[in-house]
């Protein structure tokens, strides 16, 4: 079955512009999360979604950065007015919801984004 | 808040010889726990995960985990390392709720012939 999908895979844009991050969960999936990897450094949570509403943002560097989830299932992570600082692999994951225990949170390859 | 320290930022083994990398968490509650291992210009693959019950815990690839709570530790052995086994490693700690997880910095793994 196919996993979790984003795209682009690579992006390079100039200081200033914004960009879209997509990410397609794993179909059934009513969780999904982003997170942020610097280079050298460990995965940093930026939000997540429980179906269409993000009960925690708070790891949202800054207003520059916004999320939304549509039908419960594509995501898209906008970063606007891109800064040098944002370049970093953006990886997002997604999980079936049980009501008790903890859920696996399954992967994508992640978009690699280079702000020049 | 949860944290997780991984104190090894990059380990270098000789093929076949035996692997543990180190994993101290911080939390208050019993934890999730997970490693996950990350190839270049791959997503990272859960290897293993800690819930209940039995502290070594087995996963894929050969590999195993120990959870001592009166470590805080969650270290990841390997009795045997292969060539392909030469990634980046991560232990997470994940809380209820939500479930928020928490990652560590990573340790890189170089293996040599």
């Amino acid at each position: 079955g196919a996993g979790v999908s984003q795209s682009p895979s690579n992006k390079v844009t100039e200081k200033g512009k914004d960009v879209e991050l997509r990410c397609d969960p794993i179909s059934g999936h009513t969780a999904l999360y982003w997170y942020r990897q610097r280079l050298g450094q460990g995965l940093e949570f930026l939000i997540y979604f429980q179906g269409n509403s993000a009960p925690d943002k708070s790891g949202l560097p800054s207003d520059r950065f916004s999320a939304e989830r549509t039908g419960e299932s594509v995501s898209t992570l906008t970063i606007q007015r891109t800064q040098q600082e944002d370049s970093a692999v953006y990886l997002c994951a997604s999980s079936f919801v049980r009501t008790s225990g903890f859920n696996e949170q399954f992967f994508g390859p992640g978009t690699r984004l280079t702000v020049l | 808040a949860q944290s997780v320290t991984q104190p090894d930022i990059h380990i270098t083994v000789s093929e076949g010889a035996s692997l543990e990398l180190r994993c101290n968490y911080s939390y208050g509650a019993t934890p999730y726990l997970f490693w996950y291992v990350q190839s270049p210009g791959q997503g990272l693959q859960l290897l293993l995960k800690y819930f209940s019950g039995d502290t070594l815990v087995q996963g894929i690839k050969g590999f195993e985990a120990e959870f001592k709570r009166s470590q805080s530790s969650f270290n990841l052995r390997k009795p045997s390392v292969h060539w392909s086994d030469a990634a980046e490693y991560f232990c997470a700690v994940g809380s209820g709720g939500y479930q928020k997880v928490t990652f560590g910095t990573g340790t890189k793994l170089q293996v040599i012939p």
